[in-house]
């Protein structure tokens, strides 16, 4: 069981290049989320998906496009790369019932330098 | 979503010593979680509250979650340096999972 898997785990981008955080899990987990967290800050939620075809906007999602077609995968996308979007992202996943997300089980994290 | 707010920001103890950790929020929470997080490391699921009032422990963790469910505690019994890193609760609100922004604690040896 690889759990919440994460790629790349560390990625250099200039301004304004594209680029897509790949994320899967194997525990057939409804639901999904991104996470953005900066230098002794906590965590921010990005995106979140309830199930494959269902996303929505969480707390700071200007900038970033996620899809889940499918139950295990789900990508994040930076349009056009900002200095501000230099961080440290985690996608999580869990169960999902009527009070909402459960226990969240996180990947590594990808390290993004934006310069 | 709901904001919950943690206090102290940040904590050093001496090896041994008690440490604490508190989470607030201004409205009723539906459930809270505790996670920790290791220096470098991802967060790892410690515990979920979800009635009023609950208390549970975890060896020398002590956890709790307020009778008016609006504020949580975490409690750490003689601190060890394994102890070491940040500790974040989180709450649902609605189907968004969003955190406190943490307690990083130190111990010195």
């Amino acid at each position: 069981n690889a759990g919440v898997t994460q790629t790349p785990k560390f990625q250099v981008l200039k301004t304004g290049q594209s680029m897509t955080l790949q994320c899967a899990q194997d525990m057939n987990h409804e639901y999904m989320s991104w996470y953005r967290q900066d230098p002794g800050m906590g965590l921010r939620l990005i995106h979140y998906s309830v199930g494959a075809g269902i996303t929505d906007q969480g707390e700071v999602p200007n900038g970033y496009n996620v899809s889940r077609s499918t139950t295990e995968d789900f990508p994040l996308r930076l349009l056009s790369a900002a200095p501000s979007q230099t961080s440290v992202y985690f996608c999580a996943s869990s169960y999902h019932d009527r009070v909402g997300a459960g226990e969240l089980f996180f990947g590594e994290g990808s390290r993004l330098t934006v310069l | 979503g709901q904001q919950v707010m943690q206090i102290p920001q940040y904590q050093h103890v001496q090896e041994g010593e008690d440490f604490t950790t508190y989470c607030n929020s201004s409205t009723t929470l539906s459930n809270i979680q505790w996670y920790k997080q290791r220096p470098g490391g991802h967060p790892v699921f410690l515990i979920q509250l979800v009635k009023s009032g609950e208390v549970k422990k975890q060896k020398r963790l002590t956890f709790q979650f307020g009778e008016a469910k609006k504020n949580s505690s975490l409690h750490i019994t003689a601190t060890q340096t394994t102890d070491v890193g940040t500790y974040f609760c989180g709450n649902n609100a609605g189907n968004m999972l969003t955190f406190g922004g943490g307690t990083r604690l130190m111990v010195k040896p």
